[in-house]
Order: C-alpha cells, then structure tokens, then sequence
C-alpha cells in the first residue's frame, strides 16, 4: 500500500533564505507526482507536477525534484517571501495516469518578514 | 477563482439533520471528486465519478452519499452524521485518464461542523 511522508512537518525561516521541503513514498511505480499549496482555510492549488519520466520541474522561484527509485522529491524555494508561508503538500497517484491521489500530511512554512 | 465553485462555504449541523454540499465546475473537465481533509490526517479521497462512473472508496460510511448528475455537478448528502465527520470537505475536479500533465483544480472547501 501506498504511503506518502513528508519532512519536516513545520518550518520556520527567516525571508530571503532558500529551502528545501521533501516528501517520500513507498512504491516507486508512480504514474507522476504532484506538489500542492494550501492556505489556512482554503482549497489546494497545484504548483508543479512532474511525470515519471522527468528528473525535475520549475515554475519560478519553485524547482521540484524527483528520484524514482529511491522514492523522494524535493520541493525547492528560492529566496524565500512571507507570501510563500503556507502549508505545502505531495500528492501521487493510487493507480496509474489518474489524479485518485494520495497525499502527504503536509509542511507548514513560515516565512518571518 | 479556480473554476470549482463549493456551497455552502460553511455548514454546521445537528447529528439528526440532513443537508448537501454542493460543487460545481467550469473547466469542461470529466471527473470530479470529493476529498475530505481531517485535522491532522492526510487528506483522504472518498468519491470519484469519471465518465459517469462512480469509484468509491470503501472505508467511507454510507452516511455519505455522492450524486453527480452531469460533468459539471457533484453534490455530496449527509445523514446521521458524527462529531468525527467534522472536518474540510474539498470538491475537485480534472480530466480523467490524466494523460500528460493535467492537473486537478480544487475548489475551496466547505467546513463541516457535526455537534
């Protein structure tokens, strides 16, 4: 069964820094994956997603990664913005070229000003 | 705006009542899903209809009840339900099978509060 993982599950920066979020999974034969932002109270809006068959995307300030076989991605922010504070989701799909997915428990980002 | 309009934004009910929620999207898309966000779970997908079928996740009880009329519309009917059922209700919609890069757009939820 599926499980996806995703470290650290709080963060705090100070604006200007660059970071790293990551987000594993168990099953490496994933269709692709995606990366989500949620603001408190709010639905989830898509920011990048990459295929299979990709090492990485960019849309950005944003560069995601991903290792297929060894089952993580990385979601990469640049300099930072108190406008990037939210909470930041991995999502893959439960079988093949569908958005059936399964998510992460998410990071919350603070960007301090 | 995402295109994934949900009503009521807000909804608190008594364990007896009965009401729906209500989504709706623009983006010509052929399924759509409801997802429900727990705090602190992961969020958990309960119904998908695509191309007028329904896939259900069979852990969700059947106080929960999906309708989807048409592409566009999704409704979701509440009966008896629990203080746990409280929680973020998303509606989402996308293309089914998702081909290359088609993404899902979620609407902005409605916060469901069982006392």
């Amino acid at each position: 069964k599926q499980e996806v993982t995703q470290i650290p599950a709080a963060l705090s920066v100070p604006e200007g820094e660059n970071l790293v979020l990551n987000c594993s999974f168990t099953d490496s034969a994933i269709y692709n994956l995606q990366w989500f932002r949620q603001d408190p109270g709010k639905g989830l809006t898509s920011l990048l997603l990459i295929q299979s068959s990709q090492r990485e995307q960019t849309s950005g300030r944003l560069n995601a990664s991903l290792d297929k076989s060894s089952g993580r991605s990385t979601l990469y922010i640049a300099a930072s913005q108190p406008g990037d504070s939210a909470t930041y989701l991995c999502a893959v799909p439960r079988d093949g070229a569908t958005n059936k997915l399964i998510f992460g428990t998410g990071t919350l980002l603070a960007v301090q000003p | 705006e995402t295109g994934v309009t949900q009503t009521p934004r807000h909804l608190v009910m008594g364990m007896t009542n009965k009401k729906s929620l209500k989504c709706e999207q623009h983006l010509g898309h052929n399924a759509m899903y409801w997802y429900k966000q727990s705090a602190k779970k992961p969020l958990e997908l309960m119904f998908v209809y695509s191309l007028e079928e329904r896939v259900e996740n069979n852990s969700v009880p059947s106080r929960f009840s999906p309708e989807c009329p048409n592409s566009s519309h999704l409704f979701l009917h509440l009966h008896t339900l629990q203080p746990e059922d409280s929680a973020l209700y998303l509606c989402a919609s996308s293309f089914h099978p998702t081909g290359s890069g088609n993404t899902i757009y979620f609407g902005e939820g409605s916060w469901l509060t069982v006392v």
